[in-house]
C-alpha cells in the first residue's frame, strides 16, 4: 500500500516566517508534487520533481521553493510566509514512465499565516 | 486559464439514485483522465481513470464516460450511497503534457439518506 506522509496536519505561522513542509513517500516513486487547494480554485500545482535534485515549476511557483535531496523526500519552503499563502497544502507522488500513472496524495497540511 | 472545468460546485442526490458529475477540458493533447475523491481533512484518493482510446470504463458502482469530440467526461455513481458524500475532482494529463495533472475545481456531492 502506497503511503505518502506529511510532517504536519495543522500549522500556524506568522507573516515573514520561513516555513518548511515535508513530504515522504515509501513507494520508490520518481515523481513528487506539491499542490495547494483553495475553495473554488481546485488543486493548483506549485512545483514538481521527477528525480533527486531536479525540480520544475508548476502553475503558481511564486513565493515558494522546493528541495529534493533524497528520492523519498520532497520539501516545500515558504521563504517569507504571507497571509495569501494560507491554504491546504497537498503532497503527491507517482511513478515516472511512458504511460501516465495516477498520483497518490498525502493527508495534507492546513497552513494558517497570521 | 483553467484547462479542466467542473461547472457544478455542488450536487445533492437521494440515496439509491444515480449521481452524475461532469467535467470539461480544453486541451486536445490530454489523453488520460482520472477522478479523485476527497473527504474533509484527507488527501484525495484515486477513484477511476480512462484513457482516450476508450469511451467508457466501469468499476463497480462507478463508471466514467469520455466524449472526446465534445471534450467532456462524466462520472456516474449507481446506486449512490451516503458514504459517497465527498468532493470529486476530475484531472487530465498526457505524456505530451509532461505527466503533469491538471485538476478541475471540484464538485461537492451530498447523498441524502
Amino acid at each position: 500500500d502506497v503511503k505518502v506522509t506529511q510532517s504536519s496536519r495543522y500549522l500556524v505561522k506568522r507573516t515573514g516566517e520561513k516555513v518548511f513542509l515535508e513530504c515522504v513517500q515509501d513507494m520508490d516513486h520518481e515523481n513528487m508534487f506539491w499542490y495547494r487547494q483553495d475553495p473554488g480554485l481546485g488543486l493548483r500545482l506549485i512545483y514538481f520533481s521527477y528525480d533527486v535534485k531536479m525540480k520544475e515549476k508548476g502553475d503558481i511557483p511564486e513565493g515558494y521553493s522546493v528541495s529534493r535531496e533524497k528520492k523519498e523526500r520532497f520539501s516545500l519552503i515558504l521563504e517569507s510566509a504571507s497571509t495569501n499563502q494560507t491554504s491546504m497544502y497537498l503532497c503527491a507522488s507517482s511513478f515516472l514512465g511512458q504511460k501516465v500513472y495516477e498520483q497518490y496524495f498525502g493527508p495534507g497540511t492546513r497552513l494558517t499565516v497570521t | 486559464d483553467q484547462q479542466v472545468k467542473q461547472n457544478s460546485p455542488s450536487l445533492s442526490v437521494q440515496e439509491g439514485r444515480i449521481s452524475i458529475l461532469n467535467c470539461d477540458y480544453t486541451n486536445s493533447m490530454f489523453d488520460y483522465f482520472l477522478w479523485y475523491k476527497k473527504y474533509p481533512a484527507e488527501g484525495p484518493t484515486f477513484l477511476i481513470s480512462i484513457s482516450s482510446i476508450k469511451d467508457k470504463n466501469e468499476d463497480g458502482r462507478f463508471t466514467v464516460f469520455l466524449n472526446k469530440s465534445a471534450k467532456h467526461l462524466s462520472l456516474h455513481i449507481v446506486p449512490s450511497q451516503p458514504g459517497d458524500s465527498a468532493v470529486y475532482f476530475c484531472a487530465a494529463s498526457g505524456v505530451y503534457t509532461g505527466n503533469q495533472f491538471y485538476f478541475g475545481t471540484g464538485t461537492s456531492l451530498t447523498v441524502i439518506p
